[in-house]
């Protein structure tokens, strides 16, 4: 199937700094990404969609100044998370929704762990 | 909008088998069902389209009735290597995916 990578797998960051979270699918192009965030034992809940060349889109609730993102390009969306804080720590985990496949099928990225100190 | 997963766990021996049911108070697009390993990120199994369609995975199979907008996942002679979280995804038509709380299966020897 599809690739969707993640960059970096575990970050560790003191509070009150930027970290960047790098998505990329490696073999087909996403024209759309999705950011989704999981608290350990909990379900993924979705942050954002990433739009090629436009603004992303956010659900309820997420703050757009504390969570950046940013898709430069068709394999590439990035989310920063600004000035970081302890509840910030979280599992972190992009997908990508592969066009070439007959069903639309969405990949995830295998995740990264922030944890902010 | 978030989909209702039940049971919320599930504890079976080898070669047992086990449904796990994803039901959602709004009209389906499509269900996608995916895996969780403690630690990774979610594994895709299968995605169901409306038209009620019902899918097979080896031993995991699926099924989608649009019209109760419900969808099962059947996993058939369970093996040590199907223990983990199952989420379901809804798609109601927006292009995004929501996810249930997840059901999580652990297989004893």
């Amino acid at each position: 199937g599809a690739v969707v990578s993640q960059h970096p797998s575990r970050v560790i960051c003191k509070s009150g700094t930027s970290v960047k979270i790098e998505c990329r699918s490696l073999d087909f192009q996403a024209t759309t990404m999705f950011w989704y965030r999981q608290f350990p034992k909990k379900s993924l809940m979705l942050m954002a969609t990433s739009n090629e060349g436009s603004k992303a889109t956010y659900e309820q609730g997420v703050e757009k100044d504390k969570f950046l993102i940013n898709h430069a390009s068709l394999t590439l969306s990035t989310l920063t998370v600004t000035s970081a804080h302890p509840e910030d720590s979280s599992f972190y985990i992009c997908s990508a929704r592969d066009p070439g496949s007959r069903t639309d099928t969405q990949y995830f990225g295998p995740g990264t762990r922030l944890t902010v100190l | 909008q978030q989909p209702v997963q039940s049971p919320q766990a599930v504890i079976l021996r080898e070669g047992e088998d086990a449904v796990i049911n994803c039901s959602s108070s709004k009209a389906l697009y499509s269900v996608h069902w995916y895996r969780q390993k403690h630690g990774e990120a979610p594994v895709f199994l299968m995605i169901l389209l409306k038209g009620g369609e019902q899918k097979g995975h080896e031993k995991i199979s699926a099924s989608f009735n649009e019209k109760k907008q419900q969808s099962s996942l059947y996993l058939t002679a369970s093996q040590l290597s199907y223990s983990g979280t199952y989420f379901c995804g809804t798609e109601s038509g927006s292009d995004k995916i929501i996810f249930g709380k997840g059901t999580r299966l652990h297989i004893l020897p």
